[in-house]
């Protein structure tokens, strides 16, 4: 059962466009949505992450826009630049579980390449 | 500050073989786990740790054996490699919210696995 679905599988943009990346869950438990972004030959890195008592949070030129009752969150680059070229990985996992310990659930990742 | 080492980078193995794969870090972190990313298939929980001396099960655990007997270590063994092993292997660590509000992953840069 895949939790947290990632669409689209690629994605090509121009320089300076906006790629949008959506992800949409089933567990309503969860309450912690990163992002990932990952270069070739690298480990994923932690992009931006919300929480659900928000509905949107700006780091940058990257936002996320979460939608509490669709169950669903995306990400958005503005002004999108050769060097964002990577894949990106939304994932979620449930924080407030007592504090034991939690565990990302990822989506299948996005790949994105912005020309030039 | 290296935070997450993995080794070894690159490791060719034959059918039946095994080996370990090694994590370090050095941020003091409770959790640790190790991921495989294969392509298409994003990023898949094999074995996590919450804490030294502890480990659990993750999504895909079957063929893969864990230890963590200092906190700064995580190893994954292959006991019997098998070519469905074939894949990229990523460890990561983190906090516990017991210990930080800042509960982002922390990943190595991958060990590639090929086996032949």
């Amino acid at each position: 059962q895949q939790q947290v679905k990632q669409s689209p599988q690629s994605l090509i943009v121009q320089k300076g466009g906006i790629p949008i990346i959506n992800c949409a869950y089933e567990n309503t438990a969860f309450d912690y949505f990163p992002w990932y972004q990952q270069f070739p030959g690298k480990g994923p890195a932690l992009l931006i992450a919300i929480r659900p008592d928000v509905s949107e949070k700006k780091e940058g030129r990257f936002t996320i826009s979460f939608n509490k009752s669709a169950k669903q969150f995306s990400l958005h680059i503005m002004d999108s630049q050769p060097g964002d070229s990577a894949t990106y990985f939304c994932a979620a996992s449930i924080v407030n579980s007592g504090g034991s310990n939690y565990k990302l659930t990822f989506g299948k990742g996005t790949l994105l390449t912005v020309n030039p | 500050n290296a935070g997450v080492t993995q080794t070894p980078k690159f490791r060719v193995l034959k059918t039946g073989q095994s080996m370990t794969l090694l994590c370090a870090q050095d941020m003091n972190h409770e959790y640790m786990y190790w991921y495989r990313q294969d392509p298409g298939m994003g990023l898949r929980l094999i074995h996590y740790s919450v804490g030294e001396g502890t480990t659990a099960k993750g999504e895909v655990p079957d063929g893969y054996n864990v230890s963590r007997l200092k906190k700064q270590n995580f190893l994954l063994g292959l006991e019997s490699a098998a070519p469905s092993q074939t894949s990229v292997y990523f460890c990561a660590s983190s906090y516990s919210l017991r210990v930080s509000a800042n509960y982002g992953y922390t990943f190595g840069s991958g060990t590639r696995l090929t086996v032949v």
